[in-house]
């Protein structure tokens, strides 16, 4: 199946500083892709859509910010946290989708803790 | 709006015996029904879906699930559970057969194997 790639695997960074999450398609164009959070033991919510080479549509609630996302190829989307405060702490997870099946592959995860 | 209900939290269930998984799905169109599993610190990966035909779908690692419209549900099974499917299981619905497609994730299943 299709591979989706995230980097790094974890973080720490001290509050008030920013952080980049990279999420790369590996073996096919995504010209979508999805970025979820996860709380310990939670669901996944999902907190924005990011278009190639258009702005991201961010959820509800979700300050975009905060969460600057870019997708500036068909094969990488970066989701930014700006400004990190210890609330941000969470498990971050990306998604893409192929062609027309509806089955969206994820990224490995990317756990932030700020102190 | 779509919306996914996983009633059971956690389930434990001894290794050898049978595995169900509920899953109820709240979507006025035909949904796009998926099951994921998650191991601990780690994505997701797809174990089945189910766009049309065949109700009974299945899926990797000997699971299989039932799509039931009168239901509104899609139980996934294992005849005999391993040690090793211990793990966070998601039920999603999504709305379209395309790359695009936004899913909507149940708040998960714990299932905990005992030996």
């Amino acid at each position: 199946g299709a591979v989706v790639s995230q980097h790094p695997s974890w973080v720490i960074c001290k509050s008030g500083t920013s952080v980049k999450i990279e999420c790369r398609s590996l073996d096919f164009q995504a010209t979508t892709m999805f970025w979820y959070r996860q709380f310990p033991k939670q669901s996944l919510m999902l907190m924005a859509t990011s278009n190639e080479g258009s702005k991201a549509t961010y959820e509800q609630g979700v300050e975009k910010d905060k969460f600057l996302i870019n997708h500036a190829s068909l094969t990488l989307s970066t989701l930014t946290v700006t400004s990190a405060h210890p609330e941000d702490s969470s498990f971050y997870i990306c998604s893409a989708g192929v062609g027309n099946t509806g089955e969206l592959f994820f990224g490995e995860g990317s756990r932030l803790t700020v102190l | 709006a779509q919306s996914v209900t996983q009633p059971d939290i956690h389930i434990t269930v001894s290794e050898g015996a049978s595995l169900e998984l509920r899953c109820n799905y709240s979507y006025g169109a035909t949904p796009y029904l998926f099951w994921y599993v998650q191991s601990p610190g780690q994505g997701l990966q797809l174990l089945l879906k189910y766009f049309s035909g065949d109700t009974l779908v299945q899926g990797i690692k000997g699971f299989e699930a039932e799509f039931k419209r009168s239901q509104s549900s899609f139980n996934l099974r294992k005849p005999s559970v391993h040690w090793s499917d211990a793990a966070e299981y998601f039920c999603a619905v999504g709305k379209i057969k395309a790359a695009g497609n936004k899913l909507t994730f149940g708040g998960g299943t714990r299932v905990l194997v005992k030996p």
